[in-house]
């Protein structure tokens, strides 16, 4: 079983919805990043987080330490949003990431 | 700031040549690692390194070798090319602090082909 899953594998949605990304993962952790890949291939940092939430413009990502649990949602989807979803953490006490396999979003206009 | 620079950006090699792809920081990041990205699978760990001198095995690391002789330069050679090394490479970087861990940076990747 991986440390990291994520869920769902693939999305398809149409533009202006709101759309929820999970991730779970079965290890201790110091953070917990999420990043995203556009199809040219360039991954970038979305946000890294060890508690509560965060907010960036469209996107919020919340974490749940207890449950091992957290989820990147994305509201008023838009067709830039298309990309694939990355989940990693960062296991307590190391520098090591270990990566979720990823999720790819399409939005359709 | 440039950010992390990685060269190249493709790559075709045979089967048994040698190649060094480059990493290079310059934002004074302790913690820098290289990753290959296969279909199906996450980004998988090669080697890392948590400052100048100092490089360890990651979860793949056979079949590359990597130093860092100063903080900014992260290189990893292939040494004998096999086709199960086609893959695209991602190098990071970070801050590395402990807890102070920032968030990663990532280079723009080098899709090689080995035939």
């Amino acid at each position: 079983k991986n440390e990291v899953e994520q869920s769902p594998q693939n999305l398809t949605a149409q533009e202006g919805e709101f759309i929820t990304i999970n991730c779970s993962y079965s290890v201790g952790i110091s953070a917990l990043h999420w990043l995203q890949q556009h199809p040219g291939g360039g991954i970038v940092s979305l946000f890294m987080l060890s508690s509560g939430k965060k907010k960036h413009g469209r996107l919020i990502a919340t974490i749940n330490i207890q449950e091992k649990h957290s989820s990147l949602h994305i509201t008023a989807s838009h067709p830039r949003d298309s990309a694939v979803y990355i989940c990693a953490v960062r296991r307590g006490g190391s520098e090591k990431l270990v990566f979720g396999k990823g999720m790819k979003l399409t939005v359709n206009p | 700031n440039a950010g992390v620079t990685q060269t190249p950006k493709f790559q075709v090699l045979k089967t048994g040549q040698s190649m060094t792809l480059q990493c290079a920081q310059d934002m004074n990041h302790e913690y820098m690692s290289w990753y290959r990205q296969d279909p199906g699978m996450g980004l998988r760990l090669i080697h890392y390194s948590v400052g100048a001198g100092i490089t360890d095995q990651g979860e793949v690391p056979n079949g590359y070798n990597v130093s860092r002789s100063t903080t900014e330069d992260f290189p990893l050679r292939l040494l004998l090319a096999a086709p199960s090394q086609t893959s695209v490479y991602f190098c990071a970087s970070s801050y590395s602090a402990g807890l102070s861990a920032t968030e990663a940076f990532f280079g723009q990747g080098t899709r090689l082909t080995v035939v």
